[in-house]
């Protein structure tokens, strides 16, 4: 079992250019999450997705969409990259049984320059 | 909305000494997670208490669910190198998981 996979690691994007992150998960769950991390922030809900074909907002939606196709794949799009964009994004899984602990990918580090 | 208060902020500590972190909230939470991020990687659980007054233990992790469900706290005991880290506390309703900001731990051998 690979678990959570993020792709790319690392990006730097330019003002203005658009990219996904990718992520994608072998566990079998209906569960799947995008978090950022600022330093000294802890972590940030983006979107959730509690199984394929649906998806809703988390606290910081803003300059993001996501799509949930299969239930392992949930890209994160970021459409006009912008400096307050800059931080590294955790996708991360869940079993969404009660309440199931989240299993985290290693992450991708973005800066928006 | 909710908000987890985890004090402290950082510790630097010496290699073999005891460790405890705390959050508070003045939100109740059916679930308590203390978890561990390494640098460079993403948050790996350690412990999960499911219920008020829980007293949990991993190896030399011992975590506790405050009896008024608003509080939980984490020890290490007899610190090494290898548990430098950022420990992030989060709570859980059925609606939603809040974190803590997390308590940097800096171990001097």
């Amino acid at each position: 079992n690979a678990g959570v996979t993020q792709t790319p690691k690392f990006r730097i994007l330019k003002i203005g250019q658009s990219m996904t992150l990718q992520c994608t998960q072998d566990m079998n769950h209906n569960y799947m999450y995008w978090y950022r991390q600022d330093p000294g922030m802890g972590l940030k809900l983006i979107y959730y997705s509690v199984g394929a074909g649906i998806t809703d907002k988390g606290e910081v939606p803003n300059g993001y969409n996501v799509s949930r196709s299969t239930t392992e794949d949930f890209p994160l799009r970021l459409e006009l990259a912008a400096p307050s964009q800059t931080s590294v994004y955790f996708c991360a899984s869940s079993t969404g049984q009660g309440f199931s602990p989240l299993h985290f990918g290693n992450g991708t580090r973005l800066t928006v320059t | 909305g909710q908000q987890l208060n985890q004090s402290p902020q950082s510790m630097f500590i010496q290699e073999g000494e005891d460790v405890s972190m705390n959050c508070t909230s003045s939100s109740i939470f059916n679930t308590w997670l203390w978890y561990k991020q390494d640098p460079g990687e993403g948050p790996v659980l350690l412990i999960a208490l499911y219920k008020a007054g829980e007293l949990t233990s991993n190896g030399r992790l011992t975590a506790q669910f405050g009896i008024t469900r608003k509080d939980s706290f984490l020890n290490i005991s007899a610190s090494i190198p290898s548990d430098v880290g950022i420990y992030f506390c989060a709570g859980a309703t059925l609606q939603k998981l809040v974190f803590g900001k997390g308590t940097k731990l800096t171990v001097n051998p």
